[in-house]
């Protein structure tokens, strides 16, 4: 079965940094481009990142470009999220999510997320 | 950044209507995906490319719609279909989503 799992959130102060990870199992791993979507308390669905198959092609969202930075070992089937000068809007739950197929750019297999909570 | 704007933003349904979701997009795209979320559950795509059921998704749901505008049916709604619903263009960068459309019980 496919399963992403991600971790590393937690409680940050504001200009924090956070590392979070997804794990993938049940899939070829290096085959597929992984995404984060991110979810505020209540509110809908963000986009965030893409980072392609072979690590290459990394994409941000405008609102998270030159804070963020995506990466991925496929040695290890994970991929990481770098966040830094975190800001109480990047408060949220964190998904990780695999392409139905790159290049179709819809998600077919989502983790649980892990929560952010930038505050002081 | 294309613009998603879904309606409307809370449908209240009995059990067995026919319901219609909207999704309308700034500019003109060619793939757009719906997807479906339960509370305290994270989102499942049901459609993509507009209209291609994913995998394992009932032939109640389904999609139509090009251009601008594109719609998300369910022919006849199961209790489990209550949950809130997000249409995304994969069609053009970044990748965006409605604001959602939450089906609730009549």
């Amino acid at each position: 079965d496919v399963q992403l799992l991600e971790s590393g959130g937690g409680l940050v102060q504001p200009g924090g940094s956070l590392r979070l990870s997804c794990a993938g199992s049940g899939f070829t791993f290096s085959n597929f481009p992984i995404t984060w979507v991110r979810q505020a308390p209540g509110k809908g669905l963000e986009w965030v990142s893409v980072i392609s198959g072979d690590g290459h092609s990394p994409y941000y969202a405008d609102s998270v470009k030159g804070r963020f930075t995506i990466s991925r070992d496929n040695s290890k089937n994970t991929v990481h999220l770098q966040m830094n000068s975190l800001r109480a809007e990047d408060s949220a739950l964190y998904y990780c999510a695999k392409y139905l197929q790159a290049p179709v750019a819809a998600f077919d297999f989502w983790g649980q997320g892990t929560l952010v909570t930038v505050s002081s | 950044e294309i613009v998603m704007t879904q309606s409307p933003a809370t449908l209240s349904v009995s059990p067995g209507e026919r319901v219609t979701l909207s999704c309308k997009a700034s500019q003109s795209i060619g793939k757009l995906a719906w997807y479906q979320q339960k509370p305290g559950q994270a989102p499942s795509l049901l459609i993509y490319g507009a209209s291609t059921r994913a995998t394992g998704i009932p032939a109640r749901f389904s999609g139509s719609g090009s251009g601008t505008e594109f719609t998300l049916t369910i022919s006849s709604l199961q209790s489990e279909d209550f949950a809130v619903y997000y249409c995304q263009q994969h069609n053009n960068w970044p990748w965006t989503f409605g604001q959602g459309t939450k089906v609730e019980i009549k």
